[in-house]
């Protein structure tokens, strides 16, 4: 079946760490592949997407690179803020009869100290 | 326009009682999900709505929950004979036709079994 892994947190960084979130996938056919996250007491939105191998995603600082060959799909961001504190969630999702249902992992928390 | 609606925010309701959860879908938008997330865990998927198909029951916990959506926007999703188990945030989200489409999450209803 289709299911996503991530790395347990919560993650602490201090402000200006380099972060990576890890996340790992198995899926049947060829999935698209995304990163949402949750700040506090909001709703999940959209980071960022790939739809296919090799696909790059990006937005606000953040990256994730879609690595077919060791089925992952890690969150990456250079020099973290204090506002980046949120919960990450992975998710992919597979064309065909299962449409565009995401199956999420379990999201990661990330706390940024000043 | 408006995201994706969800009402009520809150609901307390005691053990044994049926409740009913509204999410008012972006307009124009042909697919509609409802999503379970509880404290400390990730997303776990319950129903999937796609234009006029057949809806995508297979996340429901038991035969207590029940969804439907009407005219293909309004969605609502019935909890019978609540259990304390069932205390969850609820997430509706809409996205397009596209299985890479990004779903757009309301901000959930927050339901308490006492």
């Amino acid at each position: 079946g289709n299911s996503v892994t991530q790395m347990e947190g919560p993650v602490t960084l201090s402000e200006e760490a380099f972060l990576t979130i890890n996340c790992t996938y198995t899926a049947t056919g060829y999935p698209s592949l995304f990163w949402y996250v949750q700040y506090p007491g909001e709703g999940l939105q959209l980071l960022l997407k790939a739809t296919k191998a090799d696909d790059k995603g990006s937005n606000k600082g953040f990256e994730a690179t879609y690595r077919k060959e060791t089925t992952s799909f890690h969150l990456e961001k250079g020099s973290v803020q204090v506002s980046d504190s949120a919960v990450y969630f992975c998710a992919l999702s597979v064309e065909g009869n299962q449409g565009g249902k995401l199956i999420f992992g379990q999201g990661t928390e990330l706390s940024v100290k000043p | 326009g408006a995201g994706v609606s969800q009402s009520p925010s809150n609901k307390v309701t005691e053990k044994g009682k049926d409740v009913e959860l509204r999410c008012d879908p972006i307009s124009g938008h042909t697919a509609l999900y409802w999503y379970r997330q509880s404290l400390g865990q990730g997303l776990e998927f319950l129903i999937y709505f796609q234009g006029n198909s057949a809806p995508d029951k297979s996340g429901l916990p038991s035969d207590r929950f029940s969804a439907e959506r009407t005219g293909g926007s309004v969605s609502t999703l019935t909890i019978q004979r609540t259990q304390q188990e069932d205390s969850a945030v609820y997430l509706c989200a809409s996205s397009g036709v596209s299985y890479n489409s990004p779903l757009h999450f309301g901000n959930g209803t927050r339901l308490t079994v006492t």
